[in-house]
């Protein structure tokens, strides 16, 4: 069974300070790591890809890959109140295109 | 630009009842997937398209649920004689063929919300 594991929150942060999110993924052969906000009722919006271990940045997200540990995580710096979501992190498994299997997500709240 | 689009936006039905969802995926784009996202719950893998075939059907939950997709675009899932634990969002994604070892990120539509009465 292949599964990614979140802490479901709430996490609470203060506007303006780093959030920071974590996922564990249980199988060492996994391929692929996305990150998706969900606001309440809509649909997931992808936010960061990575491949291959150690960081990567884009404007305010920084996308963490440490695959010996088996583990993904993404910072979110500089908390805005519309951060507030669900951040799901989801994991291939096979290379090419295959299902994304999901956490279950933490729900982010940044109060101003 | 045009992104994956899916419809009905909200179904409500009767128990007993066959429904059918539609995705329309985003231009040029081969690989096509239906999940669902039950209340509370993350979302669950149901079947997976790349162009007209599908290579996995692993996650339909019973033989209630079928899925086709014509001329490498329109997918549409079926739902035949509903039961009330197949009430959730059914979000479809699609995505760019793979061209390596790397998966191609998979980008959703805005998700048909199916209420079975």
């Amino acid at each position: 069974q292949k599964e990614v594991e979140q802490n479901s929150g709430p996490l609470s942060v203060p506007e303006g300070a780093i959030a920071s999110l974590n996922c564990t993924y249980s199988d060492r052969g996994s391929q692929s790591f996305f990150w998706y906000r969900q606001y309440s009722g809509k649909s997931p919006e992808l936010i960061m890809s990575i491949y291959s271990n150690g960081d990567k940045e884009d404007g305010r997200f920084t996308a963490q890959l440490n695959k010996a540990s088996q583990y993904v995580s993404l910072l979110i710096r500089d908390s805005q109140p519309s951060d507030s979501a669900t951040y799901l992190c989801a994991v291939t498994y096979i290379s090419g295109n295959t299902p994304l299997v999901f956490g279950k997500g933490t729900r982010l709240s940044v109060i101003a | 630009g045009a992104g994956v689009s899916q419809s009905p936006s909200n179904k409500v039905t009767e128990k007993g009842k066959d429904v059918e969802l539609r995705c329309d995926p985003i231009s040029g784009h081969t690989a096509l997937y239906w999940y669902r996202q039950s209340l509370g719950q993350g979302l669950e893998f149901l079947i997976y398209f790349q162009g007209n075939s599908a290579p996995d059907k692993s996650g339909l939950p019973s033989d209630r649920f079928s899925a086709e997709r014509t001329g490498g675009s329109v997918s549409t899932l079926t739902i035949q004689r509903t039961q009330q634990e197949d009430s959730a969002v059914y979000l479809c994604a699609s995505s760019l063929t793979a061209r390596d070892s790397s998966n191609q990120p998979q980008h959703f539509g805005d998700g048909t919300r199916l209420s079975i009465l």
